[in-house]
């Protein structure tokens, strides 16, 4: 009930092609998506989230899309650059609870 | 500025040896949180505490320790109970509003078994 499922585990995109990155979840009491990107060495930093009351939320070249049926969400990286190039972590959870952590994915963005 | 800041950056302990880990953030944010970091295995929660003097395990906490004596201060110690503690750690506050809430991270604390 408490598991967020990730995928892939891992991800090489050319440069300028769209990256994409699953989760699922099981708690339909989560009410909060985050999701992080953590660069080699440093800790996770919130890269955008969404909350289920929207199927879509967009910041620049970065989009979640969310199905609160199916219990899934995704990110999706358009125009993906080597700068990209990290871990990403999605997350869930309920207000005032803590944040239950994917597994992680591990972009890299070949130029 | 306002963060998390974790220190020492890089640790080493000896077998046998107790280590504690410093986390000191000035977000003013009531809960805090350390999690281990392993290649492949994402984060794992070791203890969280959601006010002063007051704390719950998470999902690894078997040979670790912590405090909360002030709102400020979170620290971690790695005892000589844990056989593996070769890991990167992660500190982490909450915050929460009416719009959102999320967890601001420090920048780790890489330790290693000599």
């Amino acid at each position: 009930q408490q598991q967020v499922k990730q995928s892939p585990q891992s991800l090489i995109v050319q440069k300028g092609g769209i990256s994409i990155i699953n989760c699922a979840y099981e708690n339909t009491a989560f009410d909060y998506f985050p999701w992080y990107q953590q660069f080699p060495g440093k800790g996770p930093a919130l890269l955008i989230a969404i909350r289920p009351d929207v199927s879509e939320k967009k910041e620049g070249r970065f989009t979640i899309s969310f199905n609160k049926s199916a219990k899934q969400f995704s990110l999706h990286i358009m125009d993906s650059q080597p700068g990209d190039s990290a871990t990403y972590f999605c997350a869930a959870g309920h207000s005032g609870g803590k944040l239950i952590f994917g597994q992680g994915t591990e972009l890299s963005v070949k130029p | 500025d306002g963060g998390i800041t974790q220190s020492p950056k890089y640790l080493f302990r000896k077998e046998g040896q107790n280590v504690t880990l410093s986390c000191e953030q000035n977000l003013n944010h009531d809960a805090m949180y350390w999690y281990r970091q392993d290649p492949g295995q994402g984060l794992r929660l070791i203890y969280y505490s959601q006010i002063v003097n007051d704390f719950q395990k998470g999902d690894i906490a078997e040979g670790y320790s912590v405090s909360r004596e002030k709102k400020e201060s979170f620290p971690l110690t790695v005892t000589s109970a844990q056989k593996n503690p070769t890991a990167f750690y992660l500190c982490a506050s909450r915050h929460w509003t009416a719009i959102n809430y999320g967890y601001t991270f420090g920048s780790g604390t890489r330790l290693t078994v000599v």
